[in-house]
């Protein structure tokens, strides 16, 4: 069964430091979101993405934080310098037309900033 | 008015018994409404989901209620096993915001063998 993959599993960075964070969708899906969880929180929504730009973005989402699809198969997502309140699993989501409104979660990065 | 409330924040059963777990929403222009169900270190996996046009569904063991009126949907698992033990997620979406989903604060379910 396809399934969203993401990697690295985890990561340690320094605060101040940049962090690419990666994804490859499930293949002809052409919704893309990035979702972040603070240890023991809900799930919070980052940004959706389809046709090549940002559809939506939530206040998280600031000028730190960017998206991309360099290909035709990697989503990412880029934290430009990080602060210790990025430390947060993230997980990647795609949907398409034949699967309607579901998201298909990855089983995310665990990001730790020190 | 994005809000979703979920409860109880963590519920034991015992093998055998019904779960439910409740959530409540704000804005009405909501109209999906999955459950996800989430193993530890894994993302979240949908379970089972429904739009506003109707008052239940039900898939297997799982079932959501679902009341428009009172802005309000649950999650009923009946014969609960302990591989349900998980972290529960209800969510709303609408289409027009290009269905980013609003989570509700999730629920620690045990079954107790």
């Amino acid at each position: 069964e396809p399934e969203v993959t993401q990697t690295p599993s985890h990561q340690v960075t320094q605060m101040g430091q940049e962090v690419i964070l990666r994804c490859v969708p499930i293949s002809n899906h052409l919704y893309f979101y990035w979702y972040r969880q603070i240890l023991g929180q809900k799930v919070e929504f980052l940004v959706s993405f389809y046709n090549n730009e940002i559809s939506e973005k939530s206040e998280i989402f600031d000028d730190q934080f960017s998206v991309e699809r360099p290909d035709g198969s990697n989503f990412t997502l880029k934290i430009r310098s990080t602060k210790l309140e990025d430390s947060a699993m993230y997980f990647c989501a795609s949907r398409g037309w034949t699967s309607g409104e579901t998201q298909y979660f990855g089983p995310g990065t665990r990001l730790l900033v020190l | 008015q994005q809000q979703v409330k979920q409860s109880p924040q963590s519920l034991i059963v015992q093998k055998g018994g019904i779960s439910i777990i409740n959530c409540a929403y704000e804005n009405t222009a909501f109209d999906y409404f999955p459950w996800y169900q989430q193993f530890p270190g894994k993302g979240p996996a949908l379970l089972i989901a429904i739009r506003p046009d109707v008052s239940e569904k039900k898939e297997g063991r799982f079932t959501i209620s679902f009341n428009k009126s009172a802005k309000q949907f649950s999650l009923h698992i009946m014969d609960s096993q302990p591989g349900d033990s998980a972290t529960y997620f209800c969510a709303a979406s609408k289409e027009t915001s290009g269905s980013r989903l609003t989570f509700g604060e999730g629920t620690q379910l045990t079954v107790n063998p």
